[in-house]
C-alpha cells in the first residue's frame, strides 16, 4: 500500500521570506501523480500544485514550486516570498495513474504559520 | 462554473441518530469521492463513486455507513446509528474523470458533523 509521510507538523516562516515542507512517499508503482494542498481555517482543500512522476522537470506555480526527486520519493514544496495568506495546513497527496478513479492518500499534514 | 458543493456545512446529531451529507459534483463531474478527516489528522478516501455505481468502498467502515450517486441528485454519504467517533470533516471531491491528464479531484468545504 502506498504512504505518505510528512514529518514536519509545524513550520514557521517570517513574511517574505522562503520555507520548504517535506514530504516522503512509498509506493511499488513506477507512474503516479503527487500533489500538494493547502487547508487554511476554512478547512476548504484548495490544490497548490501538481507533478507527474514522469516528467523530471519540477512543477512551480508562481511562488509554490516544487523539489521531485523520484529515486528518493521525496516531494518537498517550497513557498518563496511567504505570504500571510499562506498560513494554513498543507498536505501532500499521492495518486497512481493507471488505475481507473484512483484514490488520494494524504500524509498527516504540516501545519505553517507565517509571521509578520 | 459553481465549485463542489456540500450541504449541510454543519451537523449536530444525537448518538444513534442517523446522518445524511450531500454532495454536487461540479458541472459535467461524473466520479465523485468522499473522504474522513478525524480531529488533527489527514483526509482518509472512503468511497469511490460514479452515477449510480459503487466502484471502490474498500476506505469505508463495513457497518452503519452506505454511499449512493443516483442518477439524478447529489451524491449521499449515511450513517446510521451515530457514534461519537464518527465526528469528523467529510468531504467529497469530484473529477471529469477517472485517469489520465485532468484528474484533479476538486474538494467540497466539507461538512463538520459533531455527534452529541
Amino acid at each position: 500500500a502506498q504512504t505518505v509521510t510528512q514529518s514536519q507538523p509545524e513550520m514557521s516562516v517570517q513574511e517574505a521570506e522562503t520555507v520548504t515542507l517535506s514530504c516522503t512517499y512509498d509506493t511499488s508503482e513506477s507512474d503516479y501523480y503527487l500533489f500538494w494542498y493547502k487547508q487554511p481555517p476554512s478547512r476548504q482543500m484548495i490544490l497548490v500544485i501538481r507533478q507527474e512522476a514522469y516528467k523530471q522537470q519540477n512543477a512551480t506555480e508562481n511562488r509554490f514550486s516544487v523539489n521531485f526527486q523520484k529515486a528518493a520519493k521525496s516531494f518537498s514544496l517550497k513557498i518563496s516570498d511567504s505570504q500571510l495568506g499562506d498560513a494554513a495546513m498543507y498536505f501532500c497527496a499521492y495518486r497512481r495513474a493507471q488505475t481507473s478513479g484512483s484514490r488520494l492518500t494524504f500524509g498527516e499534514g504540516t501545519q505553517l504559520t507565517v509571521n509578520p | 462554473n459553481a465549485g463542489v458543493m456540500q450541504n449541510p456545512r454543519h451537523l449536530v446529531r444525537r448518538r444513534g441518530q442517523e446522518a445524511r451529507l450531500r454532495c454536487s459534483p461540479m458541472k459535467g463531474h461524473s466520479h465523485v469521492y468522499w473522504y474522513r478527516q478525524l480531529p488533527e489528522e489527514g483526509l482518509k478516501f472512503m468511497v469511490y463513486l460514479q452515477k449510480e455505481n459503487i466502484i471502490d468502498e474498500s476506505g469505508m467502515p463495513k457497518e452503519r455507513f452506505s454511499a449512493e450517486f443516483p442518477k439524478e441528485g447529489p451524491s449521499i454519504l449515511r450513517i446510521q446509528q451515530v457514534v461519537r467517533g464518527d465526528s469528523a470533516a467529510y468531504f467529497c471531491a469530484s473529477s471529469p474523470k477517472d485517469r489520465g491528464i485532468g484528474t484533479e479531484q476538486y474538494f467540497g468545504p466539507g461538512t463538520r458533523l459533531t455527534v452529541t
